[in-house]
């Protein structure tokens, strides 16, 4: 069966210090992966998805980058964190065939930016 | 691009009562509808999810309901338990869309009072 593990759980950063937030997939080849921002009480925002390595779309302008530098691995980061970067991080992914979009999330990192 | 709005933000409900969310779409294209709960500090899950060629779904006590002209679906849960409490999140995509990418909905606070 596939799994998706995220990693931090939890970190506290200082304002302008990097981050480094790290997703992988088991159990499954080339899928597509996804980054996505929840803050406080709101909803589900896009940050990022890879339909494969080295290809990253990014929805919205913002401080953040993604890499997928192997087909299994995505890495979201920051050179300079900004205090509105803090949130609940989430690593996500989805089967690249024609059945259907389900995704599936990963425990999901809290990044608090002080 | 879609558009998914969510109604209502927040929903209390008495144990044993129903509750019901609905949410509309703007993308006539779009083809697959899941639905998300999100238990407070947990990652968002899946329930139950509904294609464009399915009016209706049921698994147990929750059950989805689409309308393709009207652009809206419904996720019902009856027999409300405390349980239930969480985070309601919809969301909408097209199938074979590249990036497999789904739009989610601002949520809904639900609260089972027992």
């Amino acid at each position: 069966s596939q799994t998706i593990h995220q990693w931090p759980a939890t970190l506290v950063q200082p304002v302008g210090s990097p981050l480094s937030l790290e997703c992988t997939v088991e159990g499954t080849s080339n899928p597509n992966l996804y980054w996505y921002r929840q803050a406080a009480g709101r909803g589900l925002q896009l940050l990022f998805y890879s339909v494969g390595i080295g290809q990253i779309s990014s929805e919205v302008p913002q401080n953040l980058s993604a890499s997928r530098p192997q087909d299994r691995q995505f890495i979201l980061s920051s050179k300079k964190l900004l205090l509105s970067d803090s949130g609940f991080y989430l690593c996500a992914w989805s089967q690249r065939t024609d059945s259907g979009n389900t995704i599936y999330f990963g425990e999901g990192s809290w990044l608090t930016v002080v | 691009g879609e558009n998914v709005e969510q109604h209502p933000s927040t929903l209390s409900v008495q144990e044993g009562d129903s509750a019901v969310i609905k949410c509309t779409y703007s993308d006539s294209a779009s083809n697959y509808f899941p639905w998300y709960k999100q238990e407070l500090g947990k990652r968002p899950q899946l329930i139950i999810d509904i294609r464009s060629n399915v009016g209706e779904k049921k698994d147990q006590r929750i059950a989805v309901t689409l309308n393709k002209t009207a652009k809206h679906f419904s996720l019902h849960i009856t027999e409300t338990q405390p349980e239930d409490s969480a985070v309601y999140f919809c969301a909408a995509s097209r199938i074979k869309a590249a990036g497999n990418k789904l739009t989610f909905g601002g949520g809904t606070r639900v609260l089972v009072k027992p």
